[in-house]
């Protein structure tokens, strides 16, 4: 079956400070794979997405790689910010584009 | 240009009662998706629409759950004889081209559902 397994939360961190949120998944056949946001009191947002084998994905100073050998698309974020507090979510789906499968979600709060 | 809006954006209802859940998509998207976030989970998906079809119900939870979508862009939720166990958020979705590989996902709002 198709599933994505997320590091548990909440995760708290410094300004500034390193960041990875782990995520794994299962799949059949070659799944895209995206990171979701989902600010305090807003709806889910597209982060990055790749959807091959070794691609990166890069959007706001957040990167994640996509790596068939591992099944994995860690999120990475060199110095976080206090306005990256949200939950994480990573997903996939499967490239004949119907539902997406979602992890857990990973919380995250920066503090100054 | 407008993004997927749903409504109501909170619901309460008694059980048993019936209720219905709208979507509407952005303008020109042919898919629209339907999930359940329940309080500390990912969503989950329930049932999927390429034009007025539905293409994949195989999320929906029971035979209490449809969801119809007649003219190809808005939708409805209705879940029948509510039951506590459906308190969640519900989320919509809309894509432009699902079956391209990676085809982002638009995501509203969502109708928070309590049954009380």
């Amino acid at each position: 079956g198709n599933s994505v397994t997320q590091m548990e939360g909440p995760v708290t961190l410094s300004e500034e400070a390193f960041l990875t949120i782990n995520c794994t998944y299962t799949a059949t056949g070659y799944p895209s794979l995206f990171w979701y946001v989902q600010y305090p009191g807003e709806g889910l947002q597209l982060l990055l997405k790749a959807t091959k084998a070794d691609d990166k994905g890069s959007n706001k100073g957040f990167e994640a790689t996509y790596r068939k050998e591992t099944t994995s698309f860690h999120l990475e974020k060199g110095s976080v910010q206090v306005s990256d507090s949200a939950v994480y979510f990573c997903a996939l789906t499967r490239n004949t584009g119907n539902q997406f499968y979602f992890g857990t979600g990973t919380s995250l709060t920066v503090i100054p | 240009g407008a993004g997927v809006s749903q409504t109501p954006s909170n619901k309460v209802t008694e059980k048993g009662k019936y209720v219905e859940l709208r979507c509407d998509p952005i303008s020109g998207h042919t898919a629209l998706y339907w999930y359940r976030q329940s309080l500390g989970q990912g969503p989950e998906f329930l049932i999927y629409f390429q034009g007025t079809g539905a293409a994949d119900d195989s999320g929906l939870p029971n035979d209490r759950f449809f969801a119809v979508r007649p003219e190809g862009s808005v939708s409805t939720l209705k879940i029948q004889r509510t039951e506590r166990g459906d308190s969640a958020v519900y989320l919509c979705a809309s894509s432009l081209n699902p079956l391209a590989g990676g085809s982002e996902q638009y995501f509203g709002p969502g109708t928070r559902l309590t049954v009380t």
